[in-house]
């Protein structure tokens, strides 16, 4: 089956500081990468939906200075936490998927942000 | 109201007993997913349907368009089945996934 690793898989930062998050399809290529926030016993959130060589389109009420993805190659999207604060810690979750439509996305392992 | 309710929120069973997990839905979709979290946080996708029923070993899945409704079923479940179940959608004419809240399985030996 499709494959889709997150790395790092924890991270753990001082307040100011920035993360990057990155997400890559391992043996298939993504037309299109999602990424996903979820809070402790919350659903998962949509950030943002990236596609290759164009700029994300973020959701209503993320900032897109704050979170910066790059969907550099059709394996390699990175999202990066800029000056991040603690309220910034969550579980950041990002999914691939092969087609532009999200008929068929296949998951990453996520990345656990604790901002100090 | 949330687009995507899941009920219930938590179920606690024991090994061995069948298990249903009910998703419904207030909006026109193309396609529902089951997805299952396990407590580290990884997200494993179980079907995908748009029609009538999937099954895959303990596993099956089945929705009712006309109904905006669908339920997982879990056949001899085992406490390696415990896990949060997750039902999200796709709106017809978009390519996002909304999700359900989830629901806390806990199956005991």
């Amino acid at each position: 089956g499709a494959v889709v690793s997150q790395h790092p898989s924890r991270v753990i930062c001082k307040s100011g500081t920035s993360v990057k998050i990155e997400c890559r399809s391992l043996d298939f290529q993504a037309t299109t990468m999602f990424w996903y926030r979820q809070f402790p016993k919350q659903s998962l959130m949509l950030m943002a939906t990236s596609n290759e060589g164009s700029k994300a389109t973020y959701e209503q009420g993320v900032e897109k200075d704050k979170f910066l993805i790059n969907h550099a190659s059709l394996t390699l999207s990175t999202l990066t936490v800029t000056s991040a604060h603690p309220e910034d810690s969550s579980f950041y979750i990002c999914s691939a998927a092969p087609t532009p439509n999200a008929d068929t996305q296949y998951f990453g392992p996520g990345t656990r942000l604790t901002v100090l | 109201k949330n687009e995507v309710e899941q009920s219930p929120q938590n179920l606690t069973a024991q090994e061995g007993e069948f298990i249903t997990i009910n998703c419904s839905y207030s909006v026109g979709i193309s396609a529902l997913h089951w997805l299952q979290q396990h407590p580290g946080g990884g997200i494993v996708s179980l079907f995908m349907l748009s029609s009538g029923k999937k099954k895959h070993g303990r596993l099956i899945a089945t929705i009712n368009i006309q109904e905006k409704h669908s339920s997982l079923h879990i056949t001899a479940s085992h406490p390696r089945d415990s896990a949060v179940y997750i039902c999200a959608v796709i709106q017809g004419g978009s390519e996002k996934l909304v999700f359900g809240k989830g629901m806390k399985l806990t199956v005991n030996p």
